[in-house]
């Protein structure tokens, strides 16, 4: 699992109210990125970060921010959370030539 | 923009059958192609990453191909077991932005039947 953590697991939010998710990794990789996975979409990228304070849009950015204060943490903040952000969200790390993945963090928004 | 398309969206099959999972890209200007597991309420497991040069890869009963020219992959598994029940998803490997970028198929969710 590449020493990837994901907190938290799993949470239950209501509309309009803001949220972050934590990704955490023991072993200096230096990119790392935040997916989101939906039923029929495969998974489709947030935000990139490649590098301390250095990050990216990816595909599906809107209503999305990130931050990256250190090597080993990566947050994912939904400012105010609506219905359509219920999704499963993964945070992987670049080794070599492919990625590991986290175990997922299931956000429900009601 | 690269898009990823997988068939079927799941596929049920007797026990010991060998199977054939099918992937196809718009863009053949990829740095690689990957195979990935996900076992559910899991994260993805990498199971065959086939570089741009190469035509296929191999690992125990999993063999996968790669066709760049006409954007196509498959991603065989021979004497299939119930334990390889799971969703199977194949992602190219494209350059945008400041980082090398996965591209994801929705995955084929595999059952396989004792």
């Amino acid at each position: 699992d590449a020493g990837i953590t994901q907190s938290p697991r799993h949470k239950v939010t209501e509309t309009g109210t803001p949220v972050t998710l934590r990704c955490h990794q023991t072993e200096n990789h230096r990119y790392m990125y935040w997916y989101r996975q939906d039923p029929g979409h495969g998974l489709r990228l947030i935000h990139y970060s490649y590098g301390v304070k250095d990050t990216d849009k990816g595909e599906v950015s809107d209503g999305y921010s990130v931050s990256r204060s250190k090597t080993e943490d990566f947050l994912l903040t939904l400012e105010s959370a609506t219905s359509s952000q219920t999704s499963v969200y993964f945070c992987a790390i670049s080794e070599r030539y492919t990625q590991y993945f986290g175990p997922g963090t299931r956000l429900t928004v009601l | 923009k690269q898009e990823v398309t997988q068939i079927p969206a799941a596929l049920s099959v007797p026990e010991g059958e060998n199977l054939v999972l099918n992937c196809s890209f718009t863009d053949s200007a990829i740095y690689n192609l990957q195979w990935f597991r996900q076992d559910p309420g899991k994260g993805l497991t990498s199971l065959l990453l086939i570089q741009s040069s190469q035509r296929e890869q191999t690992s125990g009963r999993l063999n996968a191909s790669l066709d760049k020219s006409s954007g196509r992959s498959t991603l065989y598994i021979a004497a299939s077991q119930p334990g390889d029940s799971a969703t199977y998803l194949c992602a190219v490997e494209i350059s945008s932005g400041s980082a090398r970028q996965l591209t994801f198929g929705s995955g084929t969710q595999l059952t396989v039947l004792p």
